[in-house]
C-alpha cells in the first residue's frame, strides 16, 4: 500500500505561473523525497528535504515539510512546457528501509 | 557517473514464459531497489539489496518472482511463468547508504508486456 497522498491528481495552468502540488502521509519519517516523471520515463530526482528541515531551495523549486501536519509541498516557480510531468513524493520513514510512493500529481503545462 | 542502467528497455512476452530483468547500479552505491509501475500509479516497492544481501520483499512478490544481485553489483529480476497482470514498468534505483540520508536514483526502467 501507499503511505503518500499528493494532492491534486491533475493540475493543469499556463506557462510561467508557478504550480504547486502537495503531499501527505501518515508515519513519522526520516525523509522525503520529490521525483519527476515523464510520459513512460524513468524517475528523476529532484529534491531531498529531512525531517529536521523545514525548507529547501533548488533552481525554481522550492519544497516545505510540516512534520507535525506530516505535509510537503513542491512549489515550481515559473513553470514552463518542460516541467509537464508527473510529480511523486516518496517518504522514507522511521523503521523502514525503502522509499513508499504517492499516486503522483500529473502536470500539465500549457504554452 | 553513467548512472543506474536497466536492460532490456522494452520486453513483450507471451504468458507463461519467463523474463529475465536486469539492473546495474551507480557503481559506489551499496543498497539497490526493485519497484513496479502501472499505469497512472506511484511505483510500488518490490524488494531491496543491501550489497548482495536481500533484506526484505514485499507480499507483492510472489514465489513466480526471484531478485538476485551477486557479488553486490548488478541485479537481476526474474518473472516465472508470466501471467498478464504482470504487465508493468519495472524499476531499478540504487543509493548510498551510510551515515546520512541519500537519494535514491532510479533507471529508465524495463517495461514488460504480456500478451
Amino acid at each position: 500500500s501507499q503511505q503518500g497522498e499528493e494532492d491534486p491528481q491533475a493540475l493543469s495552468i499556463q506557462e510561467g505561473e508557478n504550480a504547486t502540488m502537495n503531499c501527505s502521509y501518515k508515519t513519522s519519517i526520516n525523509n522525503l523525497q520529490w521525483y519527476r516523471q515523464n510520459s513512460g520515463r524513468g524517475l528523476v530526482h529532484l529534491i531531498l528535504i529531512r525531517s529536521n528541515e523545514r525548507e529547501k531551495h533548488s533552481g525554481r523549486l522550492r519544497v516545505t515539510l510540516d512534520t507535525s501536519k506530516k505535509s510537503s509541498s513542491l512549489l515550481i516557480t515559473a513553470s514552463r512546457a518542460a516541467d509537464t510531468a508527473s510529480y511523486f513524493c516518496a517518504t522514507a520513514y522511521q523503521g523502514a528501509q525503502k522509499l513508499v510512493f504517492g499516486q503522483g500529481t500529473r502536470l500539465t503545462i500549457n504554452p | 557517473d553513467t548512472g543506474v542502467s536497466q536492460d532490456p528497455r522494452h520486453k513483450i512476452t507471451k504468458r507463461g514464459q519467463n523474463v529475465t530483468f536486469r539492473c546495474d547500479p551507480i557503481s559506489e552505491h551499496n543498497r539497490l531497489y526493485w519497484y513496479r509501475q502501472t499505469l497512472g500509479q506511484g511505483p510500488e516497492f518490490l524488494t531491496y539489496f543491501q550489497n548482495e544481501a536481500q533484506l526484505e520483499k514485499s507480499r507483492l512478490l510472489s514465489d513466480r518472482f526471484s531478485a538476485e544481485r551477486p557479488k553486490g553489483s548488478f541485479s537481476t529480476l526474474e518473472i516465472q511463468r508470466t501471467e498478464q497482470g504482470d504487465s508493468a514498468m519495472y524499476l531499478c534505483a540504487s543509493s548510498l547508504v551510510g551515515r546520512t540520508n541519500t537519494e535514491a536514483f532510479f533507471g529508465q526502467g524495463t517495461r514488460l508486456t504480456v500478451v
